[in-house]
């Protein structure tokens, strides 16, 4: 089945920075890869998502690529501010319509 | 208001006591699913639902049941509870598969003594 590893499990950036977090899947059929974003106490929240026939999507300060060849997927936050702060999650799925997540990266963004 | 709900919030229980955790959408949403999240493994599929009484098994479904009987409703089951079942659960809706957003319930913390 499919296996989606995430790195790193905690990230530390000065506000204004920017932050990276990667992510890499196992199964070769997985087509869409969604980020969610899950403050502390709260339900995980869509922020942005990427199919499989697109290699990067932006949404303002937020972007996403997709190296389909290596099977990995990344999130990128620029001018990051203190409300980004939160634990993000990415994920992917397959055919069988089940989803797979990643174990998750605390972000803490100081101001 | 569009909205993903989840009953009870909170629920300590013991060890072999039969519960249902229940799940209601109110978005006409055809794709039901119910996640289990524990500390360092994130979010684990437990079972989802592509429509009325299809379901199928998600990463983890041991110890666990479902049905679906009407769209909005996706009840999850522990029939006979144990201890490594103590997690956050988090049902999740989207308009017809997994490959569009998802909107989560506001989770159900639950432990098993």
């Amino acid at each position: 089945g499919e296996n989606v590893e995430q790195h790193p499990s905690t990230l530390s950036v000065q506000e204004g920075d920017s932050a990276v977090i990667k992510c890499t899947y196992s199964d070769s059929a997985s087509n869409y890869f969604p980020w969610y974003k899950q403050e502390l106490g709260k339900r995980p929240q869509l922020i942005i998502d990427i199919r499989s026939n697109v290699g990067e999507k932006k949404d303002q300060r937020i972007a996403v690529t997709l190296n389909k060849t290596a099977k990995h997927f990344s999130l990128h936050i620029t001018e990051t501010q203190p409300e980004d702060s939160a634990v993000y999650f990415c994920a992917a799925k397959n055919n069988n319509n089940d989803m797979r997540f990643g174990a998750g990266t605390r972000l803490t963004v100081k101001p | 208001e569009a909205q993903v709900t989840q009953n009870p919030r909170y629920l300590i229980t013991v060890t072999g006591k039969k519960l249902t955790v229940t799940c209601s959408q109110n978005m006409n949403h055809e794709y039901m699913s119910w996640y289990r999240q524990d500390p360092g493994l994130g979010l684990r599929q437990i079972y989802y639902s592509m429509n009325v009484e299809v379901t199928d098994k998600g990463d983890v479904p041991e110890g666990y049941k479902v049905s679906r009987k009407e769209k909005r409703n996706f009840p999850l089951i522990l029939e006979s509870p144990s201890p490594n079942q103590t997690s956050l659960y988090f049902c999740a809706s989207s308009l017809t598969s997994a490959s569009q957003t998802q909107y989560f319930g506001p989770g159900t913390r639950l432990l098993v003594l």
